[in-house]
């Protein structure tokens, strides 16, 4: 149980593009939802946090208009890289905890999408 | 939430136990100690998490002292499959249920 799925898992674009990376809860409902990224050699950084049917909330330092976050059911959180260029290069992580009333339920993380942009 | 500390690196020998500690000494009374894996450029693997009493699970064992200033995750049986980065994350019941990665234990498990 508890599976969280991130879609895709690599990709390769040029500079200028957008590109969108989708994270879903596969087998539990999912309010809030994580982003992170992490450079090579790194830990994971946390981006922002996605709330369903509310806007996202994003950490000090990490652009709103860069990175858009929509969470728009129990189960869906996008990310989308505007204007995409080489140093947003990057391995993209999301993460979901399943919506229940006590909240010391573990996150549960996707595989990653490996952005690189040429 | 509480900062944490833990070696950049350990090896282990296959077969042997792995004790992994971490250092959490300003943790608060609702915050729980909470550790994860991550094996080359995969995702965090939830390995387990406690507040105050010892936990154990198919994966592993998670001691953490009275005082609740430090914690130990054990893999009992470490497998060359257990070679990955560790993180002790420590998070409050009350937050933004937000976890902040610090830099981990990197574990090689030597055949």
């Amino acid at each position: 149980g508890a599976v969280v799925s991130q879609h895709p898992s690599w990709v390769i674009c040029k500079s200028g593009t957008s590109v969108k990376i989708e994270c879903r809860s596969l087998d539990f409902q999912a309010t809030t939802m994580f982003w992170y990224r992490q450079f090579p050699k790194q830990s994971l950084m946390l981006m922002a946090t996605s709330n369903e049917g509310s806007k996202a909330t994003y950490e000090q330092g990490v652009e709103k208009d860069k990175f858009l976050i929509n969470h728009a059911s129990l189960t869906l959180s996008t990310l989308t890289v505007t204007s995409a260029h080489p140093e947003d290069s990057s391995f993209y992580i999301c993460s979901a905890r399943q919506t229940v009333s006590y909240s010391n339920q573990p996150q549960h993380f996707g595989d990653g999408t490996r952005l690189s942009i040429l | 939430d509480a900062k944490t500390t833990q070696p950049t690196s350990m090896d282990c020998a296959e077969g042997r136990a792995a004790n992994l500690p971490c250092n959490h000494s300003t943790i608060s009374g609702n915050e729980y100690v909470y550790w994860y894996r991550q094996i080359h450029s995969q995702g965090p693997q939830y390995i387990i998490h406690g507040l105050k009493n010892n936990e154990t699970n198919e994966m592993a064992s998670l001691i953490i002292t009275e005082d609740r200033k430090s914690s130990t995750l054990i893999l009992p049986h470490a497998t060359l499959r257990d070679t990955a980065v560790y993180y002790c994350i420590v998070r409050g019941r009350n937050t933004g249920n937000q976890f902040y990665f610090g830099t981990g234990t990197s574990l090689t498990v030597i055949p």
